[in-house]
């Protein structure tokens, strides 16, 4: 068993739609969760990282994160096609970062 | 302000050859991280470095080496390439040892043939 696991999608959506991208965890360790926004040949882009548990908001975007169930999500409002990329979450242990695979999104015109 | 550098871009390399990528972190950065991305995966740590110190080292085999200089720019080394070795090679800097506030570079795309 994977320690985060996230549904490689892809996720295709309509423009203006609400997007919900999600990861679950198996270790209690891990302190702050964070999701990264990968465009093609890019490296990852830092969007938002929270520690406890509860929402936050920043723009278009909000993270959830429940410790009692090992369960964060990404919220986008109003996606918009150039938020077409992959989306990692990423969660601290120690010295590292542990990522999910990466969820493609899709969002059509 | 520029971002962090990595070099080269690309690479294709053979079968037992030996590599070396290079990374400039942010001015004023002094953790470094490595991190390997194969394709349809999320990142995997390799190494972190702070104050020239290796920090922490991911499950790599010793055919991986890294360090970091002075200047807080770092090297990571690959020895004895396999094919299973072709991977984006990422980077990440931050100001202190702190592993959310890393900023990536746009890797190397190593091609293992």
């Amino acid at each position: 068993q994977k320690e985060v696991e996230q549904d490689p999608g892809p996720l295709s959506v309509p423009e203006g739609a609400i997007v919900s991208l999600n990861c679950t965890y198996s270790n209690s360790a891990f302190q702050y969760f964070m999701w990264y926004r990968q465009y093609s040949r890019k490296g990852p882009e830092l969007l938002m990282y929270t520690y406890s548990s509860g929402n936050k908001e920043d723009g278009r975007f909000t993270a959830q994160v429940d410790k009692s169930s090992k369960y964060i999500s990404l919220f986008i409002r109003d996606s918009q096609p150039s938020d077409s990329a992959t989306y990692l979450c990423a969660m601290e242990y120690g010295n590292k970062l542990v990522f999910g695979a990466g969820t493609i999104l899709r969002v059509k015109s | 302000d520029a971002g962090v550098t990595q070099s080269p871009t690309h690479l294709i390399k053979t079968r037992g050859q030996q590599v070396t990528l290079r990374c400039s972190p942010i001015s004023g950065h002094k953790s470094v991280s490595w991190y390997q991305q194969v394709l349809g995966q999320g990142p995997q740590f390799i190494f972190q470095y702070y104050e020239k110190e290796e920090r922490g080292r991911g499950n790599f085999p010793d055919r991986f080496s890294a360090r970091q200089f002075p200047n807080y720019s770092s090297e990571l080394n690959v020895n004895a390439l396999l094919l299973g070795d072709s991977a984006l090679y990422l980077c990440a800097s931050s100001p202190d040892r702190a592993n959310y506030g890393y900023t990536f570079g746009s890797g190397t795309r190593l091609t293992v043939v």
